[in-house]
């Protein structure tokens, strides 16, 4: 199985910084990359997905960019209500799999 | 707008089995595929399993084959996940989430999470 590799465990930002979080995929994934964002208490919420893409209603702040096997999530401002855990998740072979996910603390 | 509302926690012994719901609204039932995924206390995320009802296909994840089992009531628009042979190890959040543009992508909306505990 492909095996997403996430860094760092953990990031800390102060508010109105740029955070920058990488994940990296053990083959080619092409495209076929998503990011979540998860909150204490909460399910997933999609962010990305084909690597680029924002999902319905997600602020612009939020970018995706790269392919292959190396992909990054930016926020381009952190805001309070970004702190977070933030997964990639690739779908381009079965099963699909997760990386381990990134804190973004302040 | 498609919501997923799935039922409330369970507690278990060791060695049963564990059945959760997943309920869809919005959208047409059968079109889309469901998929499911756990989160064990404190750690990542792991996709278990998906159906697409309008296809009675399903996939599992090979570490559960034979304990896993995924299915749907088109008709009650609602999504089930059993696991049998519970062990401690099957204590974690249990999500339920619709396949995005198709089957096999990302998952989006997602349900609300249903706790199930395996303690003797």
């Amino acid at each position: 199985e492909i095996v997403m590799t996430q860094s760092p465990a953990t990031l800390s930002v102060s508010p109105g910084e740029r955070a920058t979080l990488s994940c990296r995929a053990s083959q080619r994934v092409s495209s076929s990359l998503a990011w979540y964002q998860q909150k204490p208490g909460q399910a997933p919420r999609l962010l990305i997905y084909g690597a680029v893409n924002r999902a319905t209603g997600i602020p612009a702040r939020f970018s995706g960019s790269g392919s292959g096997t190396e992909f990054t999530l930016t926020i381009s401002s952190l805001q309070s209500e970004d702190f977070a855990v933030y997964y990639c998740q690739q779908y381009s072979d079965w099963p699909r799999t997760f990386g381990q996910g990134t804190k973004l603390e302040i | 707008q498609v919501q997923l509302v799935q039922s409330g926690a369970e507690v278990k012994k060791p060695g049963s089995s564990v059945k959760v719901s997943c309920k869809a609204s919005g959208g047409t039932f059968s079109n889309f595929a469901i998929s499911w995924v756990r989160q064990a206390p404190g750690q990542g995320l792991e996709w278990m399993g998906s159906l697409i009802p309008f296809f009675n296909k399903t996939d599992y994840a090979q570490k559960l084959q034979g304990r896993v089992t995924i299915t749907a009531d088109e008709s009650a628009t609602v999504a089930y996940l059993e696991l049998s042979s519970l062990r401690s190890e099957d204590t974690a959040m249990y999500y339920c989430a619709r396949d995005g543009r198709g089957y096999g992508n990302w998952f989006d909306p997602w349900g609300q999470g249903t706790l199930v505990t395996v303690s003797s």
